[in-house]
């Protein structure tokens, strides 16, 4: 497996504009998180999902995140509008159960 | 509720021994740590679990005091790969790898 996918790997994008990233887990894999890194905050769950379904969302910032998971091999994390603050690495992982956790290579959001 | 990492940094000479700790206020299930390099995604190194179980790579050791609310991560004879970033993260309930992070431990291991 090529483990979990993110794109875009880099996206610059003006204040105000919506901004989506992708992801694909591993095959077989029932959870998904979606996490930010930023040097201030260190790295927060966003998000996570079992079996497609959202579980825990009480870490997305305010409602111009949101997540979805259409199905076991695809998921997205839209910010509408972007704002400069929002600008992090997003890291997407999936996992088999309560076990170790396969990140992706991450994206890089700069919002200017 | 987050985590609290001690050392925040160590620099270590290869062949040294150091040890990071983790420390919550709050009753803890299970602890994971992961190591990540820079510009890299984090990568797993263990899962300590409440009841003394344990998975993850042999090389790697760690303990979990769920008196204590602490785990400890145990680098012996340091190798220069095993500079990074470690972190801890704590599940207070079993809850599918719900994970807080710790702000972090920067190693760094010379020749």
């Amino acid at each position: 497996d090529a483990g979990v996918i993110q794109s875009p790997r880099h996206e610059v994008t003006e204040m105000g504009q919506e901004v989506t990233l992708r992801c694909k887990p591993i095959s077989g894999h029932d959870y998904l998180f979606w996490y930010r890194q930023t040097m201030m905050r260190g790295l927060e769950l966003l998000i996570y999902f079992n079996n497609n379904v959202p579980i825990d969302d009480s870490g997305m910032p305010e409602d111009r995140f949101s997540a979805k998971m259409p199905n076991a091999s695809f998921s997205t994390l839209k910010i509408q509008p972007s704002e400069p603050r929002d600008s992090a690495v997003y890291f997407c992982a999936s996992s088999l159960g309560v076990s170790e956790a396969f990140f992706g290579q991450g994206t890089r959001l700069t919002v200017v | 509720q987050q985590p609290v990492q001690s050392p925040q940094a160590v620099i270590l000479r290869e062949g040294e021994d150091a040890v990071i700790n983790c420390s919550s206020s709050k009753a803890l299930y299970s602890v994971h740590w992961y190591r990540q390099k820079h510009g890299e995604a984090p990568v797993f190194l263990m899962i300590l679990l409440k009841g003394g179980e344990q998975k993850g790579h042999e090389k790697i050791s760690a303990s979990f005091n769920e008196k204590k609310q602490q785990s400890s991560l145990y680098l012996t004879a340091s190798q220069l790969s095993y500079s990074g970033t470690y972190f801890c993260g704590t599940e207070f309930q079993a809850a599918g790898n719900k994970l807080t992070f710790g702000g972090g431990t920067r190693v760094l291991v010379k020749p």
